[in-house]
């Protein structure tokens, strides 16, 4: 299957930095889409970005399908972005099978 | 939340014994998945299912089986469980069919076989 690597494993920030986390995919890819799991568990979708960009919030995230990878962008973090985010992908070959990387585990301080 | 319950919420059970996870929606999405998330390993994909009695298997899916009889239930029966299927299962749905598919996913079940 796909490969799907992020960057850092880890990441502490202060209260209102800023930050980027990528992803990096080994195959052409059909969908992507970025989740976040908060502390309790919980997994919520915060993009579908297969190319391009799209912005929401604070949040924002830019896929270079071409060279595959896919960046997200937190801006003026917050304690509740706390969290760990995934990317996950559906390679073009493997049609409705996500494959996820292991996740950037950010941990925002007051 | 794109209505989507899992049960039971949390289980232990014992090596050997048969367990089965329950999803449930109700937005009759066509597309239904099971996943398992162990640390250091993010999400991997157990089984997924295309409509009622369609299912196909995802990346891990050793040891499990699916039904689907009805478009709101999704059932991932583990047939003599072990203790290296201890984890928390997710079940998600896909909404759209094309080029906007995304996908929301439930609570979550955390299973502990001992």
């Amino acid at each position: 299957g796909i490969q799907v690597e992020q960057s850092p494993p880890d990441l502490i920030l202060q209260e209102g930095a800023n930050s980027t986390l990528r992803c990096n995919f080994s195959d052409s890819v059909n969908n992507l889409q970025w989740f976040h799991q908060n502390p309790w568990g919980q997994l919520i979708n915060l993009f579908y970005i297969p190319s391009g960009t799209k912005q929401n919030g604070r949040l924002s995230a830019t896929t270079v399908a071409t060279e595959r990878y896919s960046l997200l962008y937190i801006s003026s973090s917050q304690t509740t972005d706390s969290g760990v985010y995934f990317c996950a992908v559906e390679g073009e070959d493997n049609f409705n099978k996500f494959y996820f990387g292991s996740g950037t585990k950010l941990n925002v301080k007051p | 939340d794109a209505g989507i319950t899992q049960s039971p919420r949390h289980k232990v059970t014992e090596t050997g014994t048969p367990v089965t996870l329950r999803c449930h929606q109700t937005e009759n999405h066509r597309y239904m998945y099971w996943y398992r998330q162990d640390p250091g390993h993010g999400l991997r994909l157990i089984h997924y299912s295309y409509g009622v009695k369609d299912t196909d298997k995802g990346e891990v899916s050793d040891g499990y089986s699916v039904s689907r009889s009805k478009t709101e239930d999704f059932l991932l029966t583990l047939e003599s469980a072990t203790s290296s299927q201890t984890s928390v299962y997710f079940c998600a749905i896909m909404t759209g069919e094309g080029s906007t598919d995304t996908q929301y996913f439930g609570p979550g079940t955390r299973l502990t076989v001992l």
